[in-house]
């Protein structure tokens, strides 16, 4: 199962901030934290991972919580082409490289 | 294009029939992994190789379902006997070994059995 729990759905306005939200409650001190997004019919695409600081790369920011239970994805400014689903995925570890993709949440942005 | 690519990208086969789909990684990537994702829902995790070696396998994977990954580059995965619960997108992905271990999916199999 996954380790990880996020919201079903979220709409944003375009050029808006999208901050989509995952709550990792069991996690590990040692595990990380990976986000991916699946556009429809396309393979998942990798955006952004991290253990305890904050991260930002070109595509998103990702804010976690000091005690490391919950964090944030962060696009900036939200276009048509964010529209997706997105993960909030903490791996299995011990031993074990599968990725548990849980529902995720359907991030809606609207013109 | 360097990233993750499979072949073919939609299969529309028979109940009964055998199909084979493959995947070639990003080159020097050293795992390789399948997943399956039904309609709806999240991948799901299938089997892994490092190298060559075949270390991983979800009890989804039943013994219809083969895969190989002989020279340690590309992967193939076989279905006999496909049933319609078949149909589904089948992923493949790639990693580097490291600590982290991030994997890059490729654009996926959509297999249709009817």
């Amino acid at each position: 199962d996954a380790k990880t729990t996020q919201p079903p759905s979220m709409d944003c306005a375009e050029g808006r901030a999208a901050n989509l939200p995952c709550n990792h409650s069991t996690i590990s001190g040692n595990e990380y934290v990976y986000w991916y997004r699946q556009i429809h019919s396309q393979g998942p695409q990798y955006i952004i991972h991290g253990l305890k600081n904050n991260e930002t790369n070109e595509m998103a920011s990702l804010i976690i919580t000091e005690d490391r239970k919950s964090s944030t994805l962060i696009l900036p400014h939200a276009t048509l082409r964010d529209t997706a689903v997105y993960y909030c995925i903490v791996p299995s570890g011990a031993g074990s490289y599968q990725l548990t993709f849980g529902k995720g949440t359907k991030l809606s942005v609207i013109p | 294009d360097t990233g993750v690519s499979q072949n073919p990208r939609h299969k529309i086969t028979k109940r009964g029939q055998n199909v084979t789909f493959r995947c070639d990684p990003i080159s020097e990537h050293n795992r390789l992994y399948w997943y399956r994702q039904t309609l709806g829902q999240g991948p799901e995790f299938l089997t892994y190789f490092q190298n060559e070696a075949q270390l991983e396998k979800s009890r989804l994977l039943s013994d219809r379902f083969s895969a190989e990954r002989p020279k340690g580059s590309f992967s193939t995965l076989e279905i006999q006997r496909t049933e319609q619960g078949d149909s589904a997108m089948y992923l493949c992905a790639s990693s580097l070994t490291s600590l982290l271990d991030t994997q890059y999916f490729g654009p996926g199999t959509r297999l249709t059995v009817l």
